[in-house]
């Protein structure tokens, strides 16, 4: 059964610090993984999406990476802002025919002014 | 602009009762989902369903029922068979069978009375 690991649970940088989110899962039988940002009591936003076919993908200043054989992928957040203060979700992409999203438990931000 | 729209925003249950949250979208999707989200903890899913009038369990539907009449609305109740129903629940939706990324409503919090 797919299980997906986010550390660190929390963290808390100064503002124009890079950093990196981890994410890890259990099979590497796995359509996509995604990553997401959820603001306080709102919803997901989707940020970026690699297929399983692909390395990495970027946008702006985000960029994210993938490593199927061992189980991990990356978010590294270049120049962070106090607004990227958020929590961030990964998730995987069952490879079978129920599409079905395993969500890691996030890695809540905060970065400082 | 196109969008999924929950509703409502807050709700209160009282012993033996059953809810019913909204999702709509105007996205054009195929396959929507309901998941719950508990504090601190990543998203799980409860039903989907990826064509009108079909639906699947997810991990969690015990206590819970959906139906899909219409291609843009798929609303979850919440039964009184549901002995732990206080969380934050998330209505997403996507293009295809689920292999593009899934858009989310605001979400809709439900409490115990």
């Amino acid at each position: 059964k797919q299980e997906v690991t986010q550390i660190p649970a929390a963290l808390s940088v100064p503002e124009g610090e890079n950093l990196v989110l981890n994410c890890s899962f259990t099979d590497s039988a796995i359509y996509n993984l995604q990553w997401f940002r959820q603001d306080p009591g709102k919803g997901l936003t989707s940020l970026l999406l690699i297929q399983s076919s692909q390395r990495e993908q970027t946008s702006g200043r985000l960029n994210a990476s993938l490593d199927k054989s061992s189980g991990r992928s990356t978010l590294y957040i270049a120049a962070s802002q106090p607004g990227d203060s958020a929590t961030y979700l990964c998730a995987a992409l069952e490879m079978d025919s129920s599409y079905k999203l395993i969500f890691g438990s996030g890695t809540r931000l905060l970065v400082r002014p | 602009d196109g969008g999924i729209t929950q509703s409502p925003k807050y709700l209160f249950r009282k012993e033996g009762q059953n809810v019913t949250l909204s999702c709509e979208q105007n996205l054009n999707h195929d396959a929507m989902y309901w998941y719950r989200q508990d504090p601190g903890q990543g998203l799980r899913l409860i039903y989907y369903s990826q064509i009108v009038n079909d639906f699947q369990k997810g991990d969690i539907a015990e206590g819970y029922s959906v139906s899909r009449e219409k291609k843009e609305s798929f609303p979850l109740t919440v039964t009184s068979a549901q002995k732990n129903p206080t969380a934050f629940y998330l209505c997403a939706s996507s293009m295809g069978k689920g292999k593009q990324p899934q858009h989310f409503g605001d979400g809709t919090r439900l409490s115990i009375l």
